[in-house]
């Protein structure tokens, strides 16, 4: 696609109830990163996926968030048993290679858990 | 201490002015990201440096490895500038693609 589309734009869920967020990033890039942006707070990285290689899941805040990417295109971030302090835009990023050649942002979920 | 510090946190400023936003970092670095996020807004990369000085229409980026310091400027600034600008590097040698972030600056142009 021209772009890196992220979906739901907006989701509202309740606590406890499992979440899913899907990224589709620019064809061809064989890097992508999630990120978090929580209001009033600077951005986060959360996780990165490089073609065939294990993701560094080193910014991940706890075990009930993963992410996976499926045929080294989409990806999914999951969010299960959800807690109001997880409410923030996630934002996804791809680029074509490892750093060099810049970022691509998509234009991130906003999660509100109420 | 943020390892990505950036000043001022804001800016307001008239129509036209030169303006500059500076970047300090504390730690090594294979690449300096400067970018762009509107109210509401996803994020576009300006740029991306690892030496010198790099132009984009009224945009300007430097960066100094030894200082350890970066500087976006804006030349005739317009109301359609106002946004927050963060700056990201990545840290360590090259193979590091994580971002660390600042914490932005929130820049306003008054027509």
């Amino acid at each position: 696609g021209a772009g890196v589309s992220q979906s739901p734009s907006n989701k509202v869920t309740e606590k406890g109830k499992d979440v899913e967020l899907r990224c589709d990033p620019i064809s061809g890039h064989t890097a992508l990163y999630w990120y978090r942006q929580s209001l009033g707070q600077g951005l986060e990285f959360l996780i990165y996926f490089q073609g065939n290689s294990a993701p560094d899941k080193s910014g991940l805040p706890s075990d009930r968030f993963s992410a996976e990417r499926t045929g080294g295109s989409v990806s999914t971030l999951t969010i299960q048993r959800t807690q109001q302090e997880d409410s923030a835009v996630y934002l996804c990023a791809s680029s074509l290679d490892r750093v060099g050649y810049g970022y691509t942002f998509g234009s991130g979920t906003r999660l509100t858990v109420v | 201490k943020n390892e990505v510090e950036q000043s001022p946190q804001n800016l307001t400023a008239q129509e036209g002015e030169f303006i500059t936003i500076n970047c300090s970092y504390s730690v090594g670095i294979s690449a300096l990201h400067w970018l762009q996020q509107h109210p509401g807004g996803g994020i576009v990369s300006l740029f991306m440096l690892s030496s010198g000085k790099k132009k984009h229409g009224r945009l300007i980026a430097t960066i100094n490895i030894q200082e350890k310091h970066s500087s976006l400027h804006i030349t005739a600034s317009h109301p359609r500038d106002s946004a927050v600008y963060i700056c990201a590097v990545n840290p360590g040698g090259f193979g590091n693609e994580k971002l660390t972030f600042g914490t932005g600056t929130r820049l306003t142009i008054i027509p």
